[in-house]
């Protein structure tokens, strides 16, 4: 299994252009979720979805637009990219949303914003 | 979710044990205490979790006080690997979308 695999690994974008993050899981995960990491902080949570054609928002959705078309892709849309969002982007993936199900995490996306 | 409260940074010397503490003095009933770790350059990955009793797996052990207002991971024997930021995290099992809501953790660097 691949687990949970994001693309691109890094990416350079000017204001106001648009870009999609993808994630991808192979473990038959019904959740689904990205943060983001800006430095020297913890992980923040952006959206998240429960199952397919389900998202919601979570800590700082802002910004930031997300489908869930397919149980094992959750993307994630900037629309008009800002400095702000310069940050690195993890996905992660669970089984259900019990509490013995842990969150397994991708090696994420590094985003520069200029 | 309730906050916890972590020491910024410690050391320790290869192969020795590390007790890394966490303070959740708000901690409710219904909130579990989960530990992530995040190797440099990676995502984070899941160490261990508890409600009241000790834990013990493949990876850590988990100590959590009587009161339930602080825990502690311990790492038994401490190699390069482990220099990681740990992260200490409390999830309440009444909330269904199982959401994580991580703080600055403690960023353990280990000695050779």
């Amino acid at each position: 299994n691949a687990g949970v695999t994001q693309t691109p690994k890094f990416r350079v974008l000017k204001t106001g252009q648009s870009m999609t993050l993808l994630c991808a899981q192979d473990m038959n995960h019904e959740y689904m979720y990205w943060y983001r990491q800006d430095p020297g902080m913890g992980l923040r949570l952006i959206h998240y979805s429960v199952g397919e054609g389900t998202t919601a928002k979570g800590e700082v959705p802002d910004g930031y637009n997300v489908s869930r078309l397919k149980k094992q892709n959750f993307l994630l849309g900037l629309e008009s990219a800002a400095p702000s969002q310069t940050s690195v982007y993890f996905c992660a993936s669970t089984l259900a949303g019990g509490l013995r199900n842990e969150q397994f995490f991708g090696p994420g996306t590094r985003l520069t914003v200029l | 979710d309730a906050k916890t409260t972590q020491p910024n940074s410690m050391e320790s010397n290869e192969e020795e044990p590390v007790h890394l503490p966490c303070n959740h003095s708000t901690i409710s009933g219904t909130d579990y205490i989960h530990w992530y770790r995040q190797l440099p350059s990676q995502g984070p990955e899941y160490v261990i979790h508890g409600l009241t009793s000790n834990v013990n797996n493949r990876m850590a052990s988990l100590a959590i006080a009587e009161d339930r207002k602080s825990s502690t991971l311990i790492l038994h024997r401490a190699t390069l690997r482990d220099a990681a930021v740990y992260y200490c995290i409390l999830r309440d099992y009444q909330t269904g979308a199982n959401n994580l809501f991580f703080g600055t953790g403690t960023r353990l660097t280990v000695i050779p």
